[in-house]
Order: structure tokens, then C-alpha cells, then sequence
């Protein structure tokens, strides 16, 4: 079957760094996604890997062990606005769409 | 870069009616788009898969005669709530892929309330 875990909720301070992890069982991989979701808005793309090994992008950072079935995403330097979810997805369906894991509420405090 | 237009943004509906929702990649060819929909503290679940030129693809548990998808073109596909009704209220959003390494760009969503 196809699954994929992340933490429901996480709670982090400003300006500190969080590591969101994400597992996944899929029966097929094409790649990995971040996507960032605000509560009623649509998901933002943050993040892709394909290859094993750390993407960086300013205060985002992806990283993905294909052979473990896992990634993190990390957060440095956090401000409030980051509080969201923070959605991991796999291209890993016969049909090209993303299986999502359910999310992990980032909430950030001062 | 890509981006994809969905419309309405919220919708209210009277149980028993129609709600069509549409969605249109801008800039590009899509000739896949999905629609998902997500309810409240979920996380977004596949419904179907709308090819265009031909019949869409749907999820197990997901009706197609009351969920209906046309995807006419490479740049429109539409979703159709049939018959409407409060359990169908929830946030839908679709999605077309550009490019791999682009991501999938999704539409804004569309918060479906049916009273």
C-alpha cells in the first residue's frame, strides 16, 4: 500500500531551526515534495528531490534517503509567518499524482 | 511560471443542486490535471485524475456520476458536484504538472459550503 508519516503537530520558537521528518512507503517513487498550506489556502511548493542528498534553497533545506524511504525538511532562522502546514508528498502513483502524507502543523512562538 | 486558475473561490449551494468548478492552467499545457479535496484538519486525498481527450480516472470510494469531470481542452478541466450535499462540503483544489522539477502547481482552491 501506499503511506506516508509525518508528525501531526510541532511547536518551535523565532528564530530557532526545526526538522520536520517524513517516511514513506510508496510502490513507486518519482520524487519527493514540500509544500507549505496556510489553513484555507492552496499548497506552495517549497521543495523537490529525486536524487538522495540535501537541496538547499535560503532558509529551506530538503533532504532525502531514498534507500531509508525518508526526508526532512528544515527550517532555519524561523519567523512567525512560517506557522502552517507543511505538507510531504510523493510522486509515486501509476498515474503521475502526488500521494500526500497528512501534514505537520508548524506552530511558531516569540 | 506556471500557474493554474481555479474558480470560484468559495461556492454555497443548496442541498440537491449543481456547483460546477473549473480549472485552468494559464501559461501551459496540461494534459493531466487532478483534483483533490480536502476536509478540515485532513490532508488532501486524490479524487480523480482528468485526462484530457478522455474519461477521467477516480479513486476508489469516489462517485463518478456525482462527481463529474470534463477536460475539453489542454487548458481547462472542470469539476461538477452533482446533486450536492452537506458531506460534500469541503475544499477542492486541483493540480497540473508543468514540469518535474517545477513541482505541481495547484489552483487556489474552492471552499464548498452545501446547506
Amino acid at each position: 500500500g501506499q503511506n506516508i508519516d509525518q508528525p501531526t503537530e510541532m511547536t518551535a520558537t523565532e528564530g530557532a531551526i526545526v526538522q520536520i521528518n517524513c517516511t514513506y512507503q510508496t510502490s513507486g517513487f518519482n520524487g519527493l515534495f514540500w509544500y507549505q498550506q496556510h489553513a484555507g489556502e492552496a499548497p506552495t511548493f517549497l521543495s523537490y528531490n529525486v536524487l538522495d542528498g540535501l537541496e538547499e534553497k535560503g532558509r529551506f533545506s530538503s533532504f532525502l534517503s531514498r534507500s531509508k524511504g525518508y526526508s526532512y525538511l528544515l527550517l532555519k532562522e524561523l519567523q512567525m509567518k512560517d506557522s502552517a502546514s507543511y505538507l510531504c508528498a510523493v510522486d509515486g502513483g501509476s498515474q503521475g499524482n502526488l500521494i500526500f502524507g497528512k501534514g505537520t502543523k508548524l506552530s511558531v512562538k516569540p | 511560471g506556471a500557474v493554474v486558475s481555479q474558480h470560484p473561490s468559495r461556492v454555497i449551494c443548496k442541498s440537491g443542486t449543481s456547483v460546477k468548478i473549473e480549472c485552468r492552467s494559464l501559461d501551459f499545457q496540461a494534459t493531466t490535471m487532478f483534483w483533490y479535496r480536502q476536509f478540515p484538519k485532513q490532508s488532501l486525498m486524490l479524487m480523480a485524475t482528468s485526462n484530457e481527450g478522455s474519461k477521467a480516472t477516480y479513486e476508489q470510494g469516489v462517485e463518478k456520476d456525482k462527481f463529474l469531470i470534463n477536460h475539453a481542452s489542454l487548458t481547462l478541466s472542470t469539476l461538477t458536484v452533482t446533486s450536492a450535499h452537506p458531506e460534500d462540503s469541503s475544499f477542492y483544489i486541483c493540480s497540473a504538472a508543468k514540469g518535474q522539477v517545477d513541482g505541481y502547481t495547484f489552483g487556489s482552491g474552492t471552499r464548498l459550503t452545501v446547506v
